[in-house]
């Protein structure tokens, strides 16, 4: 089956700093999502991105699905982004997610 | 508007006992999912459906069964409970194209 691997595993950031986390994936995807596991447990969707760029906030995403990655972009962090980032794939159409390791993102003020 | 809904939110099992893990849903959405996730690990996919009647099994199946009579529920049945049931347990919907994949707050199961 397809492989999800995210970057970096852990990442400690001042608040106010900018980063990027990466999702690379073995085979063409129909669906790629990312997602934030809050330090309480609750799972946010934050886009649905097979291909292209997207923007919400402070937060964008950008998939090239050729070269079989993508991107998470996190600016201005603040401490309330703390938590694990997942990225999410699916190579065939009905959404079965297959889900990364995650990276575990810590904010300090 | 609740979004997905899972009770209960805490649960103790003893080995060999069963349960049954609620989902309801109030989104319309035909797909539903179940989720585990173990410590420091991300989630794998149980069962899913694609609408009412229709389940089906996903990567860690073993242990469990489903079941979905309506559209808004998708019960998930643990049989003969096993240490390695131990996780938390993610119940999740969307619509048909991925859209809106909404998860609810997850249940913790340890089983002793």
């Amino acid at each position: 089956g397809i492989q999800v691997e995210q970057s970096p595993p852990d990442l400690i950031l001042q608040e106010g700093a900018n980063s990027t986390l990466r999702c690379n994936f073995s085979d063409s995807v129909n669906n790629l999502q990312w997602f934030h596991q809050n330090p309480w447990g609750q799972l946010i969707n934050l886009f649905y991105i097979p291909s292209g760029t997207k923007q919400n906030g402070r937060l964008s995403a950008t998939t090239v699905a050729t070269e079989r990655y993508s991107l998470l972009y996190i600016s201005s962090s603040q401490t309330t982004d703390s938590g694990v980032y997942f990225c999410a794939v699916d190579e065939w159409y009905g959404n079965k997610l297959v889900f990364g390791a995650g990276t575990i993102l810590r904010v300090k003020s | 508007n609740a979004g997905v809904t899972q009770t209960p939110k805490f649960r103790i099992l003893k080995i060999g006992q069963s349960m049954t893990l609620q989902c309801t849903q109030d989104m319309n959405h035909n797909y539903m999912y179940w989720y585990r996730q173990d410590p420091g690990m991300g989630l794998k996919l149980i069962y899913y459906s694609v609408g009412a009647g229709i389940t089906d099994k996903g990567e860690v199946p073993n242990g469990y069964n489903v079941s979905r009579s309506t559209t808004e529920d998708f019960p998930l049945r643990l049989e003969l409970a096993a240490p390695s049931q131990t996780s938390v347990y993610f119940c999740a919907s969307s619509d048909r194209e991925g859209y809106g994949y909404t998860f609810g707050s997850g249940t913790r199961l340890t089983v002793v």
